[in-house]
């Protein structure tokens, strides 16, 4: 099946500071990317969809200007934590979703290993 | 909205059955998928049900009943490596919306 990477797969960052986790889609090209957010022993909450080209639209009670999405190319989105605090440690999950896939076949989202983050 | 439930945790032993179900109520429907998450891994696929009636894929079949809102995953011959959370998610057009996951716990 498809791959889609995370890149790092973890990071410790002290509070105040940026974090940017990159996900790729390696062998296929996504124009529609989705970011996750799983706390502990929760489930995956969805953050915000990303398209390429475009803005990205975020879920009620995701501010935008603190997490930053950038989808420049077709296998490449980017989500940057801005400034950082403690409550952002989270595990960080994206999915990429194959555009050969129609509404009604499966698994047309593909997810990536995740990266856990932890802000000091 | 979305709102999707499904046991918190469930324990079986291994070599024995299990199913684990999840009631729905959303505002659109384009499939249920099944997904197995182990600790601070990513979600695996599991199955997909889109019509009503049971998919089997080996030793995981799934069931889906639309006009019910409901679903199960039936997991046969248990084996430890099965323990793991189990997540059900409803697709709307492209978007998925999880449950909070089934936590199965595997004896011997």
């Amino acid at each position: 099946g498809a791959v889609v990477s995370q890149h790092p797969s973890r990071v410790i960052c002290k509070s105040g500071t940026s974090v940017k986790i990159e996900c790729r889609s390696l062998d296929f090209q996504a124009t529609t990317m989705f970011w996750y957010r799983q706390f502990p022993k929760q489930s995956l909450m969805l953050m915000a969809t990303s398209n390429e080209g475009s803005k990205a639209t975020y879920e009620q009670g995701v501010e935008k200007d603190k997490f930053l999405i950038n989808h420049a190319s077709l296998t490449l989105s980017t989500l940057t934590v801005t400034s950082a605090h403690p409550e952002d440690s989270s595990f960080y999950i994206c999915s990429a979703r194959d555009p050969a896939g129609g509404y009604l076949s499966t698994d047309t989202q593909y997810f990536g290993p995740g990266t856990r983050l932890t802000v000091l | 909205g979305q709102n999707i439930d499904q046991p918190t945790e469930m324990t079986a032993t291994e070599g024995a059955i299990v199913q684990i179900n999840c009631t729905y109520q959303t505002s659109g429907f384009n499939g249920l998928f099944w997904y197995q998450q182990h600790a601070g891994e990513a979600p695996t696929f599991l199955s997909y049900n889109v019509l009503d009636g049971l998919e089997e894929k080996g030793r995981f079949s799934s069931f889906l009943s639309r006009s019910k809102g409901y679903s199960y995953l039936l997991l046969k011959e248990l084996q430890m490596k099965d323990s793991a959370s189990y997540l059900c998610a409803v697709r709307r057009y492209s978007t998925l919306t999880f449950g909070k996951g089934t936590m199965l716990l595997v004896s011997p």
